[in-house]
């Protein structure tokens, strides 16, 4: 049971190019997210899914774009990457059942658009 | 105005030492309060979590909850070299999920020898 698993660790981009962040659950949970990280702003939700086929903005959208094909992968797109895009991103699964307080969280993906 | 406040510290304390973390908060539908533990270079992982007002006790750790003065608080008695880390508060609401937390910025909290 590798939990939820994000690759890849680490990136560097130029500005314009475009690029996929994967993120694979294998717990069978419905929900999944994509936050940031930045320095002094904290985590900030960037798009999340409730299941497969459906998706919603959260705080930050603008410039990713997500799908949810699968239960299991919840990629997050970067058209055209920007240095304000430059973060450590973070993956999260989450139950559907029960009180699901909790978020299960990757490892992270470190960003670096120059 | 962020809708959750927390102190970015860095927080030094000497090991043994009784450890206070706290977080504000401005929105009033916030019900579910999280605390998450942030490793360097890691996820964060879930801690504690409280319902509403009131206490919540595991182990060397103490949630609390104070919802008439939007206040909620972290204690870590007999704190270890183990538990520095970046400890951030989370929220959501009543018929949110964890899938849409709001957090606050994290205070890293470093436990000396």
């Amino acid at each position: 049971n590798a939990g939820v698993t994000q690759t890849p660790k680490f990136q560097v981009l130029k500005t314009g190019q475009s690029m996929t962040l994967q993120c694979a659950q294998d717990m069978n949970h419905e929900y999944m997210s994509w936050y940031r990280q930045d320095p002094g702003m904290g985590l900030r939700l960037i798009h999340y899914s409730v299941g497969a086929g459906i998706t919603d903005q959260g705080e930050v959208p603008n410039g990713y774009n997500v799908s949810r094909s699968t239960t299991e992968d919840f990629p997050l797109r970067l058209l055209s990457a920007a240095p304000s895009q430059t973060s450590v991103y973070f993956c999260a699964s989450t139950p559907a059942l029960g009180r699901n307080t909790e978020a299960f969280f990757g490892q992270g993906t470190r960003l670096t658009v120059v | 105005q962020k809708e959750v406040e927390q102190d970015p510290g860095p927080l030094s304390v000497p090991e043994g030492a009784i450890v206070s973390l706290n977080c504000t908060y401005s929105n009033s539908a916030f019900q579910y309060f999280m605390w998450y533990r942030q490793y360097s270079r890691k996820g964060p992982e879930l801690l504690m979590y409280t319902y509403s007002s009131g206490n919540k006790e595991d182990g060397r750790f103490t949630a609390q909850v104070d919802k008439s003065s939007k206040y909620i608080s972290l204690f870590i008695r007999d704190s270890q070299p183990s538990d520095s880390a970046t400890y951030l508060c989370a929220m959501m609401g009543e018929t949110g999920t964890a899938s849409k937390l709001t957090f606050g910025t994290g205070t890293r909290l470093q436990v000396t020898l």
